[in-house]
């Protein structure tokens, strides 16, 4: 089955204690993104990445690390937490190109963080 | 720059009756114009997007959107809305020769569907 997955699903952590959201996709995607989703403030991208070791940042990047070591999996870290970065996040990916079909992302089910 | 505005927080419907669900954007050129829905706990689910050709676009579960470019809308609609409908729905653009693969989204919009 197609899909991207993330985990954990949940985290409760405290502040200073890094820690790792993993992303990963089977559909072959070249395009991956991370997202966070606060009330009020709809979907705020974080990072993105084009392809391998080819990353970039989206709105909100402070705070946030990424890597693209290999082309299914995106992780999201957080060197030190703290209460701004409570939230939901969601992983995404997609194709890239202009072609009829492409374009269209596939996210993740999220993960609910919540720093203490 | 680019951005998309959801003008309603919530949009309420009585079971059976028609819905529309708004959405503006603003883009320097062409549009892809996306529609995603999100039901509780769950993430985002693809529903229809318009790239070119037909103005109409259909998409999952009954859904339709118009593109119009005169009026730089692309308002989702259903004829019949369903308890089942219920949910956070989010307009997503980006602009043909735009960054490949970033999608602005909207603020969303909770639809609510009583019986």
């Amino acid at each position: 089955e197609a899909q991207v997955t993330q985990n954990p699903r949940y985290l409760i952590t405290v502040t200073g204690k890094k820690l790792t959201v993993t992303c990963s996709q089977n559909m072959n995607h070249e395009y991956m993104s991370w997202y966070r989703q606060d009330p009020g403030l709809g979907l705020r991208q974080i990072y993105y990445s084009m392809n391998v070791e080819v990353t970039d940042k989206g709105d909100v990047p402070e705070g946030y690390k990424v890597s693209r070591k290999e082309k299914r999996n995106f992780p999201l870290i957080l060197e030190s937490p703290s209460p701004n970065q409570t939230s939901l996040y969601f992983c995404a990916s997609s194709l890239l190109g202009t072609a009829r079909g492409r374009e269209t992302q596939y996210f993740g089910p999220g993960t609910r963080l919540l720093v203490l | 720059a680019q951005s998309v505005a959801q003008p309603e927080d919530q949009v309420n419907v009585a079971e059976g009756n028609p819905l529309t669900v708004k959405c503006t954007y603003s883009v320097s050129g062409n549009p892809y114009l996306f529609w995603y829905v999100q039901y509780p706990n769950r993430g985002l689910q693809f529903l229809l997007k318009y790239i070119t050709g037909d103005n109409l676009v259909k998409g999952s579960y009954g859904f339709e959107a118009e593109f119009n470019k005169s009026q730089t809308s692309f308002h989702l609609k259903k004829p019949s809305a369903l308890v089942s409908d219920s949910a956070l729905y989010f307009c997503a653009v980006r602009a043909h020769g735009g960054s490949q693969g970033n999608l602005i989204f909207g603020k969303g919009t909770k639809l609510s569907v009583k019986p």
